[in-house]
């Protein structure tokens, strides 16, 4: 397995900018996430899903969208790219959702908005 | 709501003596709880959990984490840091769905050879 696979490695947008962070996971797990890491603030959820076509938001998902169409794919849209938006995305996975399940994560996506 | 508070940015121990990562929580029902641990350029590794079973929660590589429930803490131990421990941790706390985790704002562990 390859387990939780992000795409791209690195990124630099202008401010405006639309684009698309690709995570896909091959284990069946059917709930997903979405966090951003900053300096100092730990990481904070974007947006999750618990399966496939049912997403929910989560702590800081202004500017951001998400669809869930296959178990295996959960991709990040930035609609107009913001240089708050400079950040660390992570994506992750667990088995099953509402159990508070182990979450495996995928390597990051680094991600600059000048 | 539920958040976590990590009480220490930077934790420095030589090699061989005990690691404490302090970690405290609120929420207004009884929470899961982690700690995940993030190498430099890396994504973020479970070391332990606990989700209501033993207050007493053994990890990998030799930590373990006592949920006090009297105290909102579960802090992370270690008797013997090892090089390899130096990393980034992070407290974990669900919410009651099971479905958002909030995150500490991490420890940075140094190991002095």
């Amino acid at each position: 397995n390859a387990g939780v696979t992000q795409t791209p490695k690195f990124q630099v947008l202008k401010t405006g900018q639309s684009m698309t962070l690709q995570c896909a996971q091959d284990m069946n797990h059917e709930y997903m996430s979405w966090y951003r890491q900053d300096p100092g603030m730990g990481l904070r959820l974007i947006h999750y899903s618990v399966g496939a076509g049912i997403t929910d938001q989560g702590e800081v998902p202004n500017g951001y969208n998400v669809s869930r169409s296959t178990t295996e794919d959960f991709p990040l849209r930035l609609l107009s790219a913001a240089p708050s938006q400079t950040s660390v995305y992570f994506c992750a996975s667990s088995p099953t959702q509402g159990a508070a399940d182990t979450q495996y994560f995928g390597p990051g996506t680094r991600l600059t908005v000048l | 709501a539920q958040s976590v508070t990590q009480l220490d940015s930077h934790v420095s121990v030589s090699e061989g003596t005990p690691v404490l990562l302090r970690c405290n929580y609120s929420s207004s029902y009884s929470p899961s709880l982690f700690w995940y641990v993030q190498h430099p350029n890396k994504g973020l590794q479970l070391l332990l959990k606990y989700t209501s079973a033993a207050t007493l929660v053994k990890g990998i590589n030799g930590f373990e984490a006592e949920f006090k429930k009297s105290e909102t803490s579960f802090h992370l131990t270690k008797p013997s840091a090892h090089m390899s421990d130096a990393a980034e941790y992070f407290c974990v706390v669900s919410d009651d769905t099971g479905n958002q985790f909030y995150f500490g704002t991490g420890t940075s562990l140094t190991v002095i050879p």
